[in-house]
């Protein structure tokens, strides 16, 4: 079995701020890989990350950073000098034999 | 560019009256998904195809259907939808490898609204 929890349900920050989200995921696979990805209010998924499990290198890309300890089986992301438009429901999911998501996290910037 | 279509965006229907949503792709990908989302929830994996074979999820309802007629295309049908089958509905596409399903990336189409009324 696998599972995904992101314990924050919601984080409210004003424009500029720093926001980390966390992400803890269980699985008995040796093998198995993490995904972010973002769900604007427009309702699309889209793809930020993917990171396998023998990959523990930190990632950046622009603002945006990962954060993969498997240690602490945590995969948590961090939106630097947030703006606006990083408003959206950000998923952490994991795969093994199928993606499963957590419940999401609604991120809100505020002006 | 590639990408994953979703027709419609918006769908309204009756309560007990068939309705079909439609998805598309251009990135030549072999396996296709169909995703169920309720307000404020996850997305839930309804079923899924590679190439020509059908993979329903234990828990996925009867009413629910799909149909894959070419490498491009995959339908949802919902025979008979129910108050409960109002939600979002994703589509999503990956390029399946020799490294098995734990390794797909998936990329989504922009979802399907159906209301029930």
């Amino acid at each position: 079995a696998q599972k995904v929890t992101q314990a924050q349900t919601e984080i409210s920050v004003v424009e500029k701020e720093d926001v980390t989200l966390d992400c803890v995921y269980e699985t008995r696979d040796t093998t198995y890989y993490l995904f972010w990805y973002k769900q604007p209010p427009s309702g699309e998924l889209v793809f930020l990350i993917r990171r396998n499990s023998f990959d523990e290198q930190n990632e950046i890309s622009g603002r945006y950073s990962w954060n993969f300890q498997k240690s602490t089986s945590s995969f948590n992301f961090t939106i630097t000098a947030s703006q606006v438009v990083d408003s959206a429901v950000y998923f952490c999911a994991l795969s093994s034999y199928k993606l499963s998501f957590g419940a999401g996290t609604t991120v809100t910037v505020r002006a | 560019d590639a990408m994953v279509i979703q027709n419609p965006r918006y769908q309204v229907t009756q309560f007990g009256k068939p309705v079909t949503l439609s998805c598309s792709q251009t990135l030549n990908h072999n396996v296709m998904y169909w995703y169920q989302q309720k307000s404020s929830q996850a997305p839930k994996l309804l079923f899924h195809y590679y190439d020509k074979d059908f993979n329903n999820e234990a828990d996925t309802p009867d009413n629910f259907q799909s149909r894959r007629p070419n490498t491009s295309f995959c339908f949802l049908d919902i025979r008979s939808p129910g108050l409960g089958d109002a939600a979002m509905y994703l589509c999503a596409t990956s390029r399946r490898t020799s490294g098995g399903a734990g390794t797909d990336t998936q990329y989504f189409g922009p979802g399907t609204r159906l209301t029930v009324l």
